[in-house]
């Protein structure tokens, strides 16, 4: 019963490929985000939605584009994965208030080669 | 958003008292200070924040000076486990919504 839940956890892609990670969250949360963490350990901000409307979009390529069906939904689409892209992506979600916690879900560690 | 400036690295022995300090000195009267801890291969998780007053939860204390430009994180009694990087964040618009910056890597040793 995972609160904030990534798939997949680990892939391994060719540079050009598109591939998707999906993100859903249990919490009845109306706040959903998608974090980057690089190889330098930076936890950078790319996207978020609240009730399935863009919030933040943060300068990332527009080869990544988010995905919201429902509030318990953010999936993250990447076309045309480069060697940069590889990075441990993080989905997170929060609830109402600006102030309130954020649940972070385990990571999807992607590589692209 | 307020800055944060936090050490790059502090060790504790196991079973002290862990003191994370953070500077955040341009902080405005309306931005909460956030900890976050994320430990290794791990998602970030939510230890504790506060405002004004000084904080205590089942995890830690926070320590927040009177003018508000500085903080404490306090692990009572760390353990192995509690080897982790530590995040102070202070925010409170939307645009600027948990923005983590280098935090510090605590090694709680034997």
């Amino acid at each position: 019963d995972t609160a904030v839940s990534q798939t997949p956890k680990y892939l391994v892609t060719q540079m050009g490929n598109d591939k998707s990670i999906k993100c859903e969250q249990n919490l009845g949360h109306d706040t959903m985000y998608w974090y980057k963490q690089d190889s330098k350990k930076f936890l950078k901000i790319m996207f978020s939605y609240n009730n399935k409307e863009l919030i933040i979009n943060e300068t990332v390529p527009n080869r990544f584009s988010p995905k919201s069906p429902d509030k318990a939904h953010l999936n993250l689409h990447i076309n045309s994965l480069e060697l940069g892209d590889s990075a441990v992506y993080f989905c997170a979600s929060r609830q109402g208030e600006i102030g309130n916690t954020i649940y972070f879900g385990e990571g999807s560690w992607l590589t692209v080669v | 958003d307020a800055k944060t400036t936090q050490p790059t690295s502090m060790d504790c022995a196991e079973g002290r008292a862990a003191n994370l300090p953070c500077n955040h000195s341009t902080i405005s009267g309306n931005e909460y200070v956030y900890w976050y801890r994320q430990i290794h291969s791990q998602g970030p998780q939510y230890i504790i924040h506060g405002l004004k007053n000084n904080e205590t939860n089942e995890m830690a204390s926070l320590i927040i000076t009177e003018d508000r430009k500085s903080s404490t994180l306090i692990l009572p009694h760390a353990t192995l486990r509690d080897t982790a990087v530590y995040y102070c964040i202070v925010r409170v618009d939307y645009r600027n919504d948990m923005r983590f910056g280098a935090g510090t890597r605590l090694t709680v040793k034997p």
